[in-house]
């Protein structure tokens, strides 16, 4: 089974800091894929970025970077600049990738950030 | 490119009657997901269609049941509702097993 662990419920931050959101998580799979999402009080979940397991270099999106340590089985989500706008939920959430369960995705119980003027 | 495009955006609705929720994909996704989620259980998957037929199912009662249609369309459905029902139900579209599920923007049942 599969599971994700975020040990911060809130988070605050100044506006233009960088700010680091843990995530660890624990699976037997080889090949999995680990997944941050954003979800502002609209509800809506965004994608943010992607890590496969396999892939040797950590992510990056813009101001996002995602801290891949295998060993650690870790996958922190790295915030640089923040704004005003990315006070939100922020979920990391990993998905098997072989076999008949590719699209189920296991999420953590989020972190809810607030970016500080 | 639009979109997953979810409606309705809000329901009201008692206890046991029954509701239908519809999500549609973006252009070209072929699989649909289908999540609850609730303060307490946090984000709980669902259902999984891909071409028309369930791959995968979560640990959910038989009311909660769903459909994909040939346009990749996707309705989702429970019967006999319960307070516990309550919950935004977010829909998820997908191309392919590597690539990352695009959510909608949920429909948010109220269930008194």
């Amino acid at each position: 089974a599969q599971k994700i662990t975020q040990t911060q419920p809130g988070m605050f931050v100044q506006e233009k800091e960088a700010v680091t959101l843990d995530c660890t998580y624990d699976t037997s799979d080889q090949s999995y894929g680990l997944f941050w999402y954003k979800q502002p009080s609209s509800g809506e979940m965004i994608f943010l970025i992607y890590q496969g397991s396999y892939d040797e270099q950590n992510a990056t999106e813009g101001r996002y970077s995602l801290n891949f340590q295998k060993a650690r089985k870790s996958a922190n989500l790295v915030i640089s600049a923040s704004q005003l706008g990315d006070s939100a939920m922020y979920f990391c959430a990993m998905r098997k990738n072989s076999g008949g369960s590719n699209y189920k995705l296991t999420f953590g119980k989020g972190t809810l950030l607030t970016v500080n003027p | 490119k639009a979109g997953v495009t979810q409606t309705p955006r809000y329901l009201i609705k008692t206890r046991g009657q029954q509701v239908t929720l519809s999500c549609s994909p973006i252009s070209g996704h072929r699989s649909v997901s289908w999540y609850q989620q609730t303060p307490g259980q946090g984000l709980q998957f669902l259902f999984e269609y891909f071409s028309e037929t369930q791959r995968n199912k979560g640990n959910f009662p038989g009311r909660f049941s769903g459909r994909q249609f040939s346009n990749s369309r996707s309705e989702m459905n429970v019967s006999t509702l319960e307070l516990g029902d309550s919950a935004l139900y977010l829909c998820a579209s997908s191309r392919q097993s590597s690539s990352p599920l695009h959510f909608g923007n949920g429909t948010r049942l109220t269930v008194t």
